[in-house]
């Protein structure tokens, strides 16, 4: 089944620096998403891009996507420490839309 | 405003015991529910979803069963918990297709000692 493989696993940087995540998945997509995870809480979703749209931004946050490639990428401009977390992409099936999978996150950690 | 209820936050269960988790959505009709478990510090893995009322689909073979007795109410269910069921379990809804994105409940983390 498809599945969203984010890179690096863990990623750590100062505050103030940006923080750019990838996402590599292996079936044709409808769209992808981004998911933000505090530690021990539900997850919260970012920003959405479909399989159609190359680039979006929202607020401090860019989400580029090359289908050719199978790829997304998520930018954090101006990292703060408030968000550290751990950050997942999730893809659904072109068959299926009814359902998202999830890769196995990003862990990242904002210096002070 | 939609909101998602899932309790309890915390649960810890002895080996054999049955297990019941339940979400609520508020706000919506006829929503996509969604069970996932969360290993520790990995990834999310698709458990049950359900497209509409007694609607299951199962995607990992298990000890767990789902069931949808309400439009708005998804219920994880287990007769007999093994240790390999611990866990961080959450539940999420969409509107018909995940074009909108997923909204999840805050999560329970079950032990199973």
């Amino acid at each position: 089944s498809q599945q969203g493989e984010e890179d690096p696993q863990a990623l750590s940087i100062q505050e103030g620096e940006n923080a750019t995540m990838n996402c590599s998945y292996k079936t044709s997509i409808n769209n992808l998403q981004w998911y933000r995870q505090n530690s021990g809480r539900g997850l919260v979703h970012l920003i959405l891009i479909r399989s159609n749209e190359r680039e979006k931004h929202s607020g401090r946050l860019r989400v580029t996507l090359d289908t050719s490639k199978k790829s997304s990428s998520l930018l954090i401009t101006a990292s703060r420490a408030a968000d550290t977390a751990s950050y997942f992409c999730a893809t659904d099936g072109y068959s299926s839309a009814s359902k998202i999978i999830f890769g196995s996150g990003t862990r990242l950690s904002i210096r002070p | 405003s939609q909101t998602i209820h899932q309790w309890p936050a915390t649960l810890v269960q002895p080996v054999g015991s049955p297990l019941s988790l339940e979400c609520t959505v508020e706000g919506t009709s006829n929503p996509n529910l969604y069970w996932y478990r969360q290993a520790a510090g990995r990834g999310l893995q698709l458990l049950f979803y359900s497209v509409g009322i007694g609607q299951i689909s199962s995607e990992v073979p298990q000890n767990l069963s789902a069931s949808r007795p309400q439009d708005r109410q998804f219920i994880l269910s287990s007769k007999k918990l093994l240790l390999s069921d611990s866990g961080f379990y959450l539940c999420a809804w969409s509107v018909g297709t995940a074009n909108y994105g997923y909204t999840f409940g805050s999560g329970t983390r079950l032990t199973v000692v």
